[in-house]
């Protein structure tokens, strides 16, 4: 069945490093990808989205590229700030991500120090 | 900005016992979904609802579990007979099928099953 996995965490770095958080997914269709963060004690926000390959979804200084190729959506940040601590799910959605259940990955959890 | 609340935030309760955990989806929202998280472990999908039924459900939601839509806005998870392995952190999403594929998700329920 479909799938998601990205890097283990917890991953901590410094204000301002380059930021890097990899996903991979097997899927037999064509699924639409996402990122979802969780500030702590909050919800699944969706931080940014891609449906199609080549597609670069973007937000708030992160992006993510969908490569069909490698079967990848690495999430990226060019420099990360302590608001950016939280933890960060990426997910896929088999029905083009309109009504399709989400199927996510463990969760990597990012924190940043001053 | 309008969310899905969740209630309640912590739910502790006995091996064999009942729960109700309750959602208040987005008002114009027309699929709500359950996930849970154990600890540690990936977001997994349980159930999606939609007009009034189930749409689709996951192999983990077995009997033990239901779904309702009791009042026109409140969306519930019951699981009947706790099991220690019940123990997880439960989300409640929805998702407007009228323009957008963002699925919001609530703040989570806690469950302990002791």
């Amino acid at each position: 069945g479909d799938s998601v996995t990205q890097m283990e965490g917890p991953v901590t770095l410094s204000e301002e490093a380059f930021l890097t958080i990899n996903c991979t997914y097997t899927a037999t269709g064509y699924p639409s990808l996402f990122w979802y963060v969780q500030y702590p004690g909050e919800g699944l926000q969706l931080l940014l989205k891609a449906t199609k390959a080549d597609d670069k979804g973007s937000n708030k200084g992160f992006e993510a590229t969908y490569r069909k190729e490698t079967t990848s959506f690495h999430l990226e940040k060019g420099s990360v700030q302590v608001s950016d601590s939280a933890v960060y799910f990426c997910a896929l959605s088999d029905y083009g991500g309109s009504q399709g259940n989400l199927i996510f990955g463990k969760g990597t959890k990012l924190s940043v120090k001053p | 900005e309008p969310e899905v609340t969740q209630t309640p935030s912590h739910q502790v309760t006995q091996m064999g016992q009942e729960v109700i955990l309750r959602c208040v989806p987005i008002s114009n929202h027309l699929y709500f979904y359950w996930y849970r998280q154990i600890l540690g472990q990936k977001v997994e999908f349980l159930v999606s609802f939609y007009n009034n039924e189930i749409s689709e459900k996951s192999e983990i939601f077995d009997d033990q579990f239901s779904v309702e839509r009791p009042d026109g806005s409140n969306f519930t998870l019951k699981i009947r007979s706790t099991k220690l392995e019940d123990s997880a952190m439960y989300f409640c999403a929805s998702i407007n099928r009228g323009g957008t594929d963002t699925q919001y998700f609530g703040p989570g329920t806690r469950l302990t099953v002791l």
